[in-house]
């Protein structure tokens, strides 16, 4: 079976802070994917990244960035310098090597305060 | 490039009636998936099709049942409603059944 636990529920931030966004997963596949998706208040969920389970080369895209360790089975998400644009759900979601379904986490909400 | 669309935005039915609700895929995927978002929680799977056939299924009872057309596009269809259907359900579509999936803006379905 395969499970995401994103064990903080709501953060909140001034502009301008640094913020860290966990994400655990579980499974006993070899080969996996790991998401993270964007869901602001119009409710569409928008993709940010993918990473492969053979891959765990971090990632920097503009002021977001990922961490990804398969020795603690995490695949945190950092913004760097936090907007009031980014303020949001943010879901970690898996998938499997043999499986199409995504296994999504219960999301973090985050609030970034003027 | 057209995104993927999903109709109606919102939708508001009583219990035991039926429900279609319809999906407009990115051009060029082939694979729609749709998934079950109540509030407060993420998205649940539902089911998937690829190229017409139903190509996987979450925990979601037979009242639960879809199509895709020969254009790719999909839908899905809840019979007896229950008020336990109310929900934000998502449609995506990705190039293949293991490609990532972009989602669309969702239907809010609301059962009295």
């Amino acid at each position: 079976a395969q499970k995401v636990t994103q064990a903080q529920t709501e953060i909140s931030v001034v502009e301008k802070e640094d913020v860290t966004l966990d994400c655990v997963y579980e499974t006993r596949d070899t080969t996996y994917y790991l998401f993270w998706y964007k869901q602001p208040p119009s409710g569409e969920l928008v993709f940010l990244i993918r990473r492969n389970s053979f891959d765990e080369q971090n990632e920097i895209s503009g002021r977001y960035s990922w961490n990804f360790q398969k020795s603690t089975s995490s695949f945190n998400f950092t913004i760097t310098a936090s907007q009031v644009v980014d303020s949001a759900v943010y879901f970690c979601a898996l998938r499997t090597g043999a499986n199409s379904k995504l296994t999504f986490g219960k999301g973090i909400t985050l609030s970034v305060r003027p | 490039e057209t995104g993927v669309t999903q109709s109606p935005t919102h939708l508001i039915k009583t219990r035991g009636q039926q429900v279609t609700l319809r999906c407009s895929s990115q051009s060029g995927h082939n694979t729609v998936s749709w998934y079950q978002q109540a509030l407060g929680q993420g998205p649940q799977f539902i089911f998937q099709y690829y190229r017409e056939e139903e190509n996987g299924r979450g925990n979601f009872p037979p009242r639960f049942s879809g199509l895709q057309f020969p254009n790719y596009s999909s839908e899905l269809n809840v019979n007896a409603l229950e008020l336990d259907d109310s929900a934000l359900y998502l449609c995506a579509s990705s190039l293949t059944g293991f490609e990532t999936q972009y989602f669309g803006p969702g239907t809010r379905l609301l059962v009295l």
